[in-house]
């Protein structure tokens, strides 16, 4: 299964935009790109994907990379409850993917 | 009501007992998945399931099994509990025969396993 990687952990004023990166260089023409956050002590709920094309929707952005060997996730204007780990995974179109999950993300959002 | 429900949502258990968490969807999804996490860590596959007659090994099936028991419901069992066995499990469903939803998964709220 083709990996990903992103920081441990990153921070972020209130109210303010957040930019969370993810690589993922040994993507292949047939995975989406998924976006997944852990609220504390919930279950992680899907945030945003994509395949080549910028998405956005209600909660984020998505914009990835020309090459896809790389996306952000985008919060345009970060509130409190948006504090949570935030996972970036790699979907096989129709494929028998495992659904592994990285260690994610901690977004701290500083009042 | 929750689409994908966990029972029981806490438990403390004893070092060799044989414990069960059992899991249900309403969503009438074909693929489950059950993870462990361990406090401050990441998602961990254990075992997963494409439909009713396949079951796959996932990155730490030791120690665990599963048996899924019709579309709906994939149970996880610690057949002889051990103390490092002790985290937090959800299981996940998935369609993939849906495309336009996204191929959206779909978490449980969680069980709590402590093994003493």
């Amino acid at each position: 299964d083709a990996k990903t990687t992103q920081p441990n952990s990153m921070e972020s004023n209130e109210e303010e935009p957040v930019h969370l990166p993810c690589n993922h260089s040994t993507i292949s023409g047939t995975d989406y790109i998924h976006w997944y956050r852990q609220l504390p002590s919930q279950g992680p709920e899907y945030v945003i994907h994509g395949l080549t094309s910028n998405v956005n929707n209600r909660m984020a952005s998505l914009a990835i990379a020309e090459d896809r060997k790389s996306s952000t996730l985008i919060l345009h204007r970060a509130t409190l409850r948006d504090a949570a780990v935030y996972y970036c995974i790699l979907r096989e179109y129709f494929g028998n993917e495992k659904l592994t999950f990285g260690t994610g993300t901690r977004l701290t959002i500083i009042p | 009501d929750a689409d994908v429900t966990q029972t029981p949502r806490n438990r403390i258990t004893k070092t060799g007992k044989r414990i069960m968490l059992e899991c249900s969807q309403t969503k009438g999804h074909d693929r489950m998945y059950w993870y462990r996490q361990d406090p401050g860590l990441g998602l961990q596959l254990i075992y997963y399931s494409f439909d009713v007659k396949d079951i796959n090994k996932g990155e730490i099936s030791d120690g665990y099994s599963v048996s899924r028991q019709a579309q709906a419901k994939f149970s996880l069992s610690l057949e002889s509990a051990i103390p490092n066995q002790t985290a937090l499990y959800f299981c996940a469903t998935s369609d993939w025969a849906r495309q336009s939803s996204g191929n959206t998964i779909y978490f449980g709220e969680g069980s709590w396993l402590t093994v003493v």
